[in-house]
């Protein structure tokens, strides 16, 4: 399977910040990544897929980058719905897995 | 809009069987990838493994042998059985939507139900 390492595991950040999450997978997934987001006792909402195409409905404050092996979550502008928990996912061969969650706290 | 809303027993007794349904609405089942997603307790999320409308599946192989999926059109469900069930198998159950994305395999997944709890426990 492929691993998924995201860091930081924890980030604590200010309303207005810009921050920066990154994932890294353990063998190459082409632009097979997608980011998404999750807030207490919710499932998890897809916000960024292909590693750079803005999911329908989601702010353009978040934006993703990346190809290969090592891909970036960047939120500008935090808003207070922001803080949650962002996990990365690698969609390129099975099965998908997913990385363990970076948990963005104020 | 799109809603999907697992049910099913929340307790099963160890050795036994899992079975939990989703119900699609806002949705066809056809021509679409839907899943199953697991967080087990403790731990992060992991695939179980995907049907798509004409009944075809993937599973994860970690779950090999104990998983099987089933689709219904005709009443928007599609269905999991995990076999064997022990304590290792609690978890949150979330059934989801694959994004149809060229090249995918498994996800992006767009669309998911609120997720069901179920603990293995005698």
């Amino acid at each position: 399977d492929i691993q998924m390492t995201q860091s930081p595991s924890s980030l604590s950040a200010s309303i207005g910040d810009r921050v920066t999450i990154t994932c890294r997978t353990s063998q190459y997934v082409s632009r097979f990544l997608n980011w998404y987001q999750q807030k207490s006792g919710k499932a998890p909402n897809l916000l960024i897929y292909g590693a750079s195409s803005l999911q329908s409905g989601v702010p353009p404050r978040f934006s993703g980058s990346g190809f290969g092996t090592d891909f970036t979550l960047t939120i500008t502008s935090l808003q207070p719905e922001d803080f949650a928990t962002y996990y990365c996912q690698q969609s390129y061969t099975s099965p998908p897995t997913f990385g363990q969650g970076t948990k963005l706290e104020v | 809009q799109v809603q999907l809303q697992e049910s099913g027993p929340g307790l099963v007794k160890p050795s036994e069987t899992l079975s939990l349904t989703c119900s699609v609405s806002g949705d066809s089942i056809s021509s679409n990838y839907w899943s199953w997603i697991r967080v087990p307790a403790g731990k992060g999320l992991e695939w179980i493994g995907r049907i798509y409308s004409t009944g075809s599946a993937n599973y994860n192989p970690s779950l090999r042998g104990r998983v099987t999926m089933s689709v219904d059109a005709s009443t928007k469900q599609f269905s999991l059985k995990l076999t064997s069930v022990t304590a290792a198998d609690t978890a949150m159950y979330y059934c989801a939507k694959d994004l149809p994305y060229s090249g995918s395999f498994g996800g992006p997944f767009v669309y998911w139900g609120q997720g069901m709890l179920v603990t293995v426990s005698s």
